[in-house]
């Protein structure tokens, strides 16, 4: 089984919709980020979490919210979609040990019309 | 503030070539890590190799190495001998370490299409 999911892997939804994006690790890591791909633009952090009671604002949380439920979920809430936020969604974990490199989820594929 | 810069959109190799994939580092901070990432057709990020910014040997992993040069402040990353698996966007990203030793969050390029050629 994969360390760290992503559900759902593909979604479509409409402009005004609420939408989650829910992420679980495995890894038992304490921290955990929400990152969004565009194309030429690399990747992009919105939220972070270093642990449930630690939550913190990335390069572009506007029209975001996230909720850490427990040491190993994250979830990323669109309260209003709308059609720029259409992109790729990645969940990412990281422990203390090694040097700290991120382990990503495969990814959330999310389309607003 | 922390940038990454990667000049090339895209490359192409001819399969069991070696080919430098470009990155350029902006910080302040004199404490940093270097990191590639290959993201496949697929889409899922892989973790390849990291640098960091005090250790003295360029990092080297299997047939990904890091030429690193402080001075310059870049970090290519050199794929020796490329196979056809190795078509993929590849990501340069940076960690800093402000002066009080907390973390920065980690800063991805816009990333390099790969394609190595059969």
């Amino acid at each position: 089984d994969a360390d760290v999911t992503q559900t759902p892997r593909n979604r479509i939804t409409k402009t005004g919709k609420r939408i989650m994006l829910e992420c679980s690790q495995t890894k038992g890591h304490d921290r955990m980020y929400w990152y969004r791909q565009d194309p030429g633009l690399g990747l992009r952090l919105i939220y972070y979490s270093f642990d449930v009671k630690d939550i913190n604002k990335g390069e572009i949380s506007d029209g975001y919210s996230v909720s850490r439920q427990a040491q190993a979920k994250f979830s990323l809430s669109l309260e209003s979609a709308i059609p720029n936020q259409t992109a790729l969604y990645f969940c990412a974990t990281a422990g203390l040990a090694g040097v700290g490199e991120q382990f990503f989820g495969p990814g959330t594929r999310l389309t607003v019309l | 503030a922390q940038k990454i810069t990667q000049t090339q959109p895209g490359m192409f190799v001819q399969e069991k070539e070696a080919v430098t994939l470009d990155c350029t580092y902006d910080t302040s901070d004199q404490s940093y890590g270097l990191f590639w990432y290959k993201q496949p057709s697929s889409g899922e990020m892989i973790f390849l190799i990291y640098q960091g910014s005090y250790d003295e040997q360029n990092a080297t992993e299997g047939r990904y190495s890091l030429n690193f040069q402080k001075a310059r402040k870049s970090a290519n990353l050199v794929i020796s001998a490329s196979q056809l698996g190795d078509s993929a966007m590849y990501f340069c990203a940076m960690r800093a370490f402000s002066s009080s030793g907390s973390a920065r969050q980690l800063t991805f390029g816009s990333g390099t299409q790969l394609t190595v050629l059969p």
